[in-house]
């Protein structure tokens, strides 16, 4: 069956470093991989898209990695503030079909002062 | 202005009872989709619907039927009300995924249930 995998344990890191988030999945061929961001009490919002063919992308502070070999995503936060806590998720949408997208559990980012 | 609203943000109500939340999105698109995130944070999809296509979730269950009275609303009825049916449900809306498959999503705040 599809599996969507990221770590469901908290990560806890100190502020300054870099906070990389994994995201694993298994039976999918996904044309493309979205990052979002989820804080409590509100919905996730979009941070970033890497398409199948892209090895990484980069915004600000941001990058993802993508290796369809491995079937894995990194997201990495450089220089993490403490306003950088929170849920991240990765999404994966399939080629054709639906192109609906599938959630993984999400990781909690907690970035210490 | 709030792009992708939900109302109302809270429902508490009793188990076998009739509910609706609604949504409206401003943002021009196509797409409306509902998400349920169940108590281990799982967001599971449980309708896509555009002009042209309802696509349910078939591990939803009936009593759960989204109506759309125009491209910038799609609202979620629930029918008898179970204590499995707790959860926070939110509202998104895309591009249409057919013309432009990478667009992102924008989520509502979610609505919290919570079924006595």
């Amino acid at each position: 069956s599809q599996k969507i995998e990221q770590n469901s344990e908290a990560l806890n890191i100190q502020e300054g470093k870099t906070a990389t988030l994994t995201c694993n999945y298994t039976n999918y061929s996904p044309a493309y991989l979205q990052w979002y961001r989820q804080d409590p009490g509100r919905g996730p919002v979009f941070l970033l898209l890497i398409r199948e063919n892209e090895k990484e992308k980069r915004k600000e502070r941001l990058k993802v990695t993508f290796d369809t070999t491995l079937k894995q995503s990194l997201f990495h936060i450089t220089a993490s503030q403490p306003a950088d806590s929170a849920t991240y998720l990765c999404a994966l949408r399939p080629k054709g079909g639906s192109y609906i997208p599938t959630f993984g559990r999400g990781t909690s980012l907690i970035v210490h002062p | 202005d709030t792009a992708v609203s939900q109302t109302p943000k809270y429902l508490v109500t009793q188990m076998g009872n009739d509910k609706s939340i609604k949504c409206e999105q401003n943002l021009g698109h196509d797409t409306m989709y509902w998400y349920k995130q169940d108590s281990k944070k799982f967001l599971k999809i449980m309708f896509s619907y555009n002009n042209k296509e309802l696509i349910i979730n078939e591990t939803v269950p009936n009593r759960f039927s989204p109506k759309s009275p125009d491209k910038a609303h799609l609202n979620l009825h629930i029918n008898s009300l179970e204590l499995g049916d707790s959860a926070v449900y939110f509202c998104a809306s895309s591009r249409d995924p057919g013309l432009v498959a990478t667009g992102e999503l924008f989520f509502g705040e979610g609505s919290r249930l919570t079924v006595l």
